[in-house]
């Protein structure tokens, strides 16, 4: 019940594409989602995150759409550049305790 | 703002010595710390969560007196790994949470163990 099951493992798109990474959870404590971007070497970034009250969020080319009937969240990437080539978690924590991290998504933007 | 520091960024050790990685809040006070594990291309792996001056929650199956943490202050955390050995050969990366919800990630250590 504390798993949050991300997909898919990897993805390619070519530049200017739109990756949609995938997450779903079970546990309906869970009062945060954020979204982490790591490159090779380097600690997690927080990228976004959105509670469950709220279906969508922008920041910049990012967004999350929340279905919180259904248990799962997305991440999409808009007009993805080589740049955005990292890894990509999703978690979820109740109030900012441990957080329990998707498997990760690998992506590659091609130029 | 929300930055989160790790000294040493690297290590390289021996076998059998312990090694120390401080995690540091460098803008917010910390109110919660945690420290990952994380092996190549695998996600990260929670190992302790600790709180200003108390003792480290350790998750089931790290051994508490192999990683030695510390949270003496609001912006400090420190790990050590004791009598360290081949298979402690990781990255290891800290949090820092303040008063939200939103843990702020350092850029992790690269320890090495001959």
């Amino acid at each position: 019940q504390q798993q949050v099951k991300q997909s898919p493992q990897s993805l390619i798109v070519q530049k200017g594409g739109i990756p949609i990474i995938n997450c779903a959870y079970e546990n309906t404590a869970f009062d945060y989602f954020p979204w982490y971007q790591q490159f090779p070497g380097k600690g997690p970034a927080l990228l976004i995150a959105i509670r469950p009250d709220v279906s969508e969020k922008k920041e910049g080319r990012f967004t999350i759409s929340f279905n919180k009937s259904a248990k799962q969240f997305s991440l999409h990437i808009m007009d993805s550049q080589p740049g955005d080539s990292a890894t990509y978690f999703c978690a979820a924590t109740i109030y900012g305790n441990k957080l329990v991290f998707g498997a990760g998504t690998i992506l590659r933007v091609k130029s | 703002g929300a930055v989160v520091s790790q000294h040493p960024s690297w290590v390289i050790c021996k076998s059998g010595t312990s090694v120390k990685i401080e995690c540091r809040s460098l803008d917010f006070q910390a109110t919660t710390m945690f420290w990952y594990r994380q092996f190549p291309k695998q996600s990260l792996m929670l190992m302790a969560t600790s709180n200003e001056g108390s003792k480290a929650t350790y998750e089931q199956g790290v051994e508490k007196d192999k990683f030695l943490i510390n949270h003496a202050s609001l912006t400090l955390s420190t790990l050590t790994v004791t009598s360290a050995h081949p298979e402690d050969s990781s990255f290891y990366i800290c949090s820092a949470r303040g008063t939200g919800s939103v843990q702020f990630f350092g850029p992790g250590t690269r320890l090495t163990v001959l």
